[in-house]
């Protein structure tokens, strides 16, 4: 089992519609979460964290968290073409600053 | 990106050869890491710095070694290059604490022949 899994993908969403990314962890001591998106042929950028239980919001991006069942969600709003991209999920373990990535999914937003 | 800048962008080089990944930031940030990224593996780190000439493995150090001798700046050698190793490199900065993600830097792409 990977420490951090996601979907490949590509998940394929009309523009306008909610994008809904998944990732699971396998750490329960993992404390804080992140996505990135990467386009093709750049290098990520964050969009998001979140380390608390519950909902963040941020413009039309929010992370959903439960440590409980140990996954961590990203739904885009009124996707649009531009969020055609590959998404990934990380995870901060408790010990030290380094975080594990999942493998990314790629999430297509057609016209 | 931020202030972290790579070096070179792209390289190709010979199986045998020893190769030097140049790392630059001007963020003062402490911690410092190189993840390479690959079709099927997604990122996975090399190794990281917490401090000037502090560092320690990541879970793909074999046959790779870093150096960071001023904070500014993080150096991933490769001693004798594989084909195996022909991959993207991506430098990372952060913040202390376990809440700050990474910025990263624009990647070098490097293809050992």
């Amino acid at each position: 089992q990977k420490e951090v899994e996601q979907n490949s993908g590509p998940l394929s969403v009309p523009e306008g519609a909610i994008a809904s990314l998944n990732c699971t962890y396998s750490d329960r001591g993992s404390q804080s979460f992140f996505w990135y998106r990467q386009y093709s042929g750049k290098s990520p950028e964050l969009i998001m964290f979140i380390y608390s239980n519950g909902d963040k919001e941020d413009g039309r991006f929010t992370a959903q968290l439960n440590k409980a069942s140990q996954y961590v969600s990203l739904l885009i709003r009124d996707s649009q073409p531009s969020d055609s991209a590959t998404y990934l999920c990380a995870v901060n373990r408790a010990a030290g600053n380094k975080l594990t990535f999942g493998g990314g999914t790629r999430v297509l937003v057609k016209p | 990106d931020a202030g972290i800048t790579q070096s070179p962008r792209h390289k190709v080089t010979e199986t045998g050869t020893p190769v030097t990944l140049r790392c630059h930031q001007t963020e003062n940030h402490r911690y410092m890491y190189w993840y390479r990224q690959d079709p099927g593996h997604g990122l996975r780190l090399i190794h990281y710095s917490y401090g000037v000439k502090d560092t320690d493995k990541g879970e793909v150090s074999d046959g790779y070694s870093v150096s960071r001798s001023k904070t500014e700046d993080f150096l991933l050698t490769l001693e004798s290059a594989t084909s195996s190793q022909t991959s993207v490199y991506f430098c990372a900065i952060s913040e202390l604490g376990q809440n700050y993600g990474y910025t990263f830097g624009s990647g070098t792409r490097l293809t050992v022949v």
